[in-house]
């Protein structure tokens, strides 16, 4: 079955860099779009980035363009999540996602169980 | 962007009861909605995809209706287990985008 294991969250000082992992098994990780969705705590869902599944394409929140980069090692099943100079308002907990459908790019069906943030000094 | 809008944000019922979610587009987003179920402490899981299709593994009690900018998700009979947050998110364009949530409890 689909498993998503995300790694390398902590704390971090306002402005410090972070990068998260998502080790990816269950399923051919190659042909699917992944994605990295964020929560706040005790707040909504908010999408953050996706990355085709060649990473030819990506795509970003506008609240994390900039700063954060999203990239994909076919041959480990793993996709990544740099995020710099980081803010307070990025604290949460950070789920990595698998695509719907090979190939493209559509939405969210399955998640991690989330890897938590915190940003503060 | 395209801001998702759900009503009610709380909903408290009794078990049995038919409850029903509201959520609005502020564009045409065709059927491309999806419904997520989120438990305390715990990654969302999808429900509904493309607005009236039931994820498989998903108990038929939940249904989701809807086309253009305006949807519905639906329980038809409460159970103590579907006590949750329930999210829509739209995937016609990108961003995708999420509505704020609606928390459900028991009367």
């Amino acid at each position: 079955q689909v498993q998503l294991v995300e790694s390398g969250g902590g704390v971090v000082q306002p402005g410090r860099s972070l990068r998260l992992s998502c080790a990816a098994s269950g399923f051919t990780f190659s042909t699917y779009t992944m994605h990295w969705v964020r929560q706040a705590p005790d707040k909504g869902l908010e999408w953050v980035a996706l990355i085709s599944y060649d990473a030819s394409n990506t795509k970003y929140a506008d609240s994390v363009k900039g700063r954060f980069t999203i990239s994909r090692d076919n041959s480990k099943n793993t996709v990544y999540l740099q995020m710099n100079s980081l803010r307070a308002d990025d604290t949460g907990v950070y789920y990595c996602a698998k695509d719907y459908s090979t190939y493209v790019m559509t939405t969210v069906r399955y998640w991690g169980q989330g890897t938590l943030v915190t940003v503060s000094s | 962007d395209i801001q998702m809008t759900q009503s009610p944000s709380s909903l408290s019922a009794s078990v049995g009861d038919r409850v029903t979610i509201s959520c609005q587009a502020t564009q045409d987003i065709r059927n491309y909605l999806n419904w997520y179920q989120q438990k305390p402490g715990k990654a969302p899981k999808v429900l509904i995809f493309d607005a009236s299709n039931l994820e498989t593994g998903v108990p038929s009690r939940f249904s989701g209706s809807g086309s253009g900018t305006d949807f519905i998700f639906t329980i038809s009979s409460l159970q103590p287990e579907d006590i949750a947050t329930y999210y829509c998110q739209q995937y016609d364009h990108f961003p995708l985008t999420f509505g704020q949530g609606t928390r459900l409890e028991i009367k």
